[in-house]
């Protein structure tokens, strides 16, 4: 079983709906919880991190962790086709020098 | 500051070949990381190097040597190609002060082995 589990779509929206992007892990040494965001062709960057359980709201995108579940949410407000790219989570324990990654959610916002 | 940069951009080999992706950073980081993406797979990590004249396996380390050529510098060596490493080949680097361990990437290179 793989520490990070990401559901891989595709997702496809129309352009306006709420996004929901998860991924659940078994490590309950995970910390630090991060969405990178990659366009077709590129390499990945950083979107949103978060540390612990809780919530982190940056423009049209919250992310979520519940800790006590194993499991964390990126939501996309207002979606836009300026959006479309894979999606994955990324989590890390205090002191480590890898990141985790799920495999990746491919989401598309149709105009 | 061009971040993180990798050569080449596609390369084809045939089975057997050697070759050596190269990968530079200009952000003084001391962390550096090569990655390779296959679809359904995400990213597996081949070897990592904490600082400059230390390298580590990583999940997926068979089939590649790497090397800390300097602190701005780490190459990813393939002696003998293998169809099973056709992929796209990430370099990264490690934000040093944060504890999230924030990672920049670079381009990838997209490399088939025939």
């Amino acid at each position: 079983q793989k520490e990070v589990e990401q559901d891989p779509g595709p997702l496809s929206v129309p352009e306006g709906a709420i996004v929901s992007l998860n991924c659940t892990y078994s490590n309950s040494a995970f910390q630090y919880f991060m969405w990178y965001r990659q366009y077709s062709r590129k390499g990945p960057e950083l979107l949103m991190y978060t540390y612990s359980s809780g919530n982190k709201e940056d423009g049209r995108f919250t992310a979520q962790v519940d800790k006590s579940s194993k499991y964390i949410s990126l939501f996309i407000r207002d979606s836009q086709p300026s959006d479309s790219a894979t999606y994955l989570c990324a989590m890390t324990k205090t002191g480590a020098n890898n990141l985790f990654f799920g495999t990746g959610t491919r989401l598309t916002v149709i105009p | 500051n061009a971040g993180v940069t990798q050569t080449p951009k596609f390369q084809v080999l045939k089975t057997g070949q050697s070759m050596t992706l190269q990968c530079a950073q200009d952000m003084n980081h001391n962390s550096m990381y090569w990655y390779r993406q296959d679809p359904g797979m995400g990213l597996r990590l081949i070897y990592y190097s904490a600082s400059e004249g230390t390298t580590d396996k990583g999940e997926v380390p068979n089939g590649y040597n790497v090397s800390r050529l300097n602190k701005r510098e780490f190459s990813l060596r393939l002696e003998s190609a293998a169809p099973s490493q056709t992929s796209v080949y990430f370099c990264a680097s490690r934000e040093d002060f944060t504890s999230y361990n924030e990672q920049f990437f670079g381009p990838g290179t997209r490399l088939t082995v025939l």
